[in-house]
């Protein structure tokens, strides 16, 4: 069975620097896809990041981006110039790449912002 | 577009009483799902439907039903309310085309069972 794991519960940055975020992953398959969530406090979830599989070129959205190591199963997020609205809960989703569109979560980093 | 609506955002219940919680999306999305989310872990999937007249159980079906008669509806029934049950709730829906199947979520429903 696949499973997700996020090793940082809680990650503290200061205001305009950049933090990382690691997620790990288990999987037999070679196609799938992976995302970042954000959960601020007012509950909603919200996509980040998509990346697939095949792709080597990791994907890049505006101060987000991920390093995606296939062969480590390792996919962190980068957050650039980091900003108070940037504080909340980050989930690491996976998603195999057949019809099945089911999401495996991992259990979230809380990531506070320093002013 | 209203996206994926859900109500109520708080209920408080008693144990062993009965709800539902409704959810409705106005995206023409044919899938939809269920998830719980507990503190210190991740989106649980409780049920999920791939079109109307169409459900299946997630990881932790026990205690819930669901129903899908239309695209747009799919309701969470609580058949008789435990204090495990007491947990946030979000509903999500997707587009089968395209290769994403973005998952799109509702504001969630925090539920309370003494």
């Amino acid at each position: 069975a696949q499973t997700v794991t996020q090793s940082q519960p809680e990650m503290s940055v200061q205001e305009a620097e950049t933090v990382t975020l690691s997620c790990t992953y288990d999987t037999s398959e070679s196609d799938y896809y992976l995302f970042w969530y954000k959960q601020p406090p007012s509950r909603q979830m919200i996509l980040v990041i998509r990346q697939e599989a095949y792709k080597q070129q990791n994907a890049t959205e505006n101060r987000f981006s991920v390093n995606f190591q296939k062969a480590a199963k390792s996919f962190s997020l980068k957050i650039s110039d980091s900003q108070l609205g940037d504080a909340a809960m980050y989930f690491c989703a996976y998603r195999r790449g057949d019809s099945n569109y089911q999401l495996i979560w991992g259990a979230g980093t809380k990531l506070i912002i320093k002013p | 577009n209203a996206g994926v609506t859900q109500t109520p955002k708080f209920q408080v219940l008693k144990t062993g009483q009965s709800m539902t919680l409704q959810c409705a999306q106005d995206m023409n999305h044919e899938y939809m799902s269920w998830y719980r989310q507990d503190p210190g872990m991740g989106l649980r999937l409780i049920h999920y439907s791939v079109g109307a007249g169409i459900t299946d159980q997630g990881e932790v079906p026990n205690g819930y039903n669901v129903s899908r008669s239309t695209t747009e509806d799919f309701p969470l029934r609580l058949l008789s309310a435990a204090p495990s049950q007491t947990s946030v709730y979000f509903c999500a829906s997707s587009s089968v085309k395209g290769q994403f199947y973005e998952q799109y979520f509702g504001p969630g429903t925090r539920l309370t069972v003494t």
